[in-house]
């Protein structure tokens, strides 16, 4: 079975510095889906950043990207010129790629990382 | 679009009640899932869906029970409701072969 770990419960940035979120995972299978999910304190789950397993190119959303190490089962999330908005949980999650058989597409959650943004 | 829209938002329960959890979307997805959410911890399937009329358990599923007899609605049952039921609960919809999944904004439930 597939697993995900952020082993950071905690972390603080400065506002308009930078800080990354660590996530590893454990799967035997090649093609998967890694996401991270921001929860700011009114429960919304949104979607932060997405990427393909099989694409090598590190996935980017504006002051979001992450560095995606295939062979380590990382993946983690950079937030540059961080912002008081930013504040929230984030959470790391791995999805099964549809082609394997008795995927649903559910999504597997680590236990998050609450990020506070200092003014 | 609504969404995925989620009934109520808040609840509180006493021990040995039952209750219906409300989830809809308006997105014509085919895939349709509960999550619950424990303090301090990320999401657990519960159940999902992969059509009208089709149902599977996840990960957690002991205490409750889906049913999904249209495309837009998937509600989850709490029969018998303990305390170790006290969560926060999302349901998701996905269209088949997309990655993304598309959250409503939760339901905590507070049983006493």
């Amino acid at each position: 079975a597939q697993t995900v770990t952020q082993s950071q419960p905690e972390m603080s940035v400065q506002e308009a510095e930078t800080v990354t979120l660590s996530c590893t995972y454990d799967t035997s299978e090649s093609d998967y889906y890694l996401f991270w999910y921001k929860q700011p304190p009114s429960r919304q789950m949104i979607l932060v950043i997405r990427q393909e397993a099989y694409k090598q190119q590190n996935a980017t959303e504006n002051r979001f990207s992450v560095n995606f190490q295939k062979a380590a089962k990382s993946f983690s999330l950079k937030i540059s010129d961080s912002q008081l908005g930013d504040a929230a949980m984030y959470f790391c999650a791995y999805r099964r790629h549809m082609n394997y058989g008795g995927s649903q597409g559910n999504l597997i959650f680590g236990k998050g990382t609450k990020l506070s943004v200092k003014p | 679009n609504a969404g995925v829209t989620q009934t109520p938002k808040f609840r509180i329960l006493k021990i040995g009640q039952s209750m219906t959890l409300q989830c809809t979307q308006d997105m014509n997805h085919n895939y349709m899932y509960w999550y619950r959410q424990d303090p301090g911890m990320g999401l657990k399937l519960i159940y999902y869906s992969v059509g009208a009329g089709i149902t599977d358990k996840g990960e957690v599923p002991n205490g409750y029970n889906v049913s999904r007899s249209t495309t837009e609605d998937f509600p989850l049952r709490l029969e018998l409701a303990a305390p170790s039921q006290t969560s926060v609960y999302f349901c998701a919809s996905s269209p088949p072969g997309h990655y993304e999944q598309y959250f409503g904004p939760g339901t905590r439930l507070t049983v006493t």
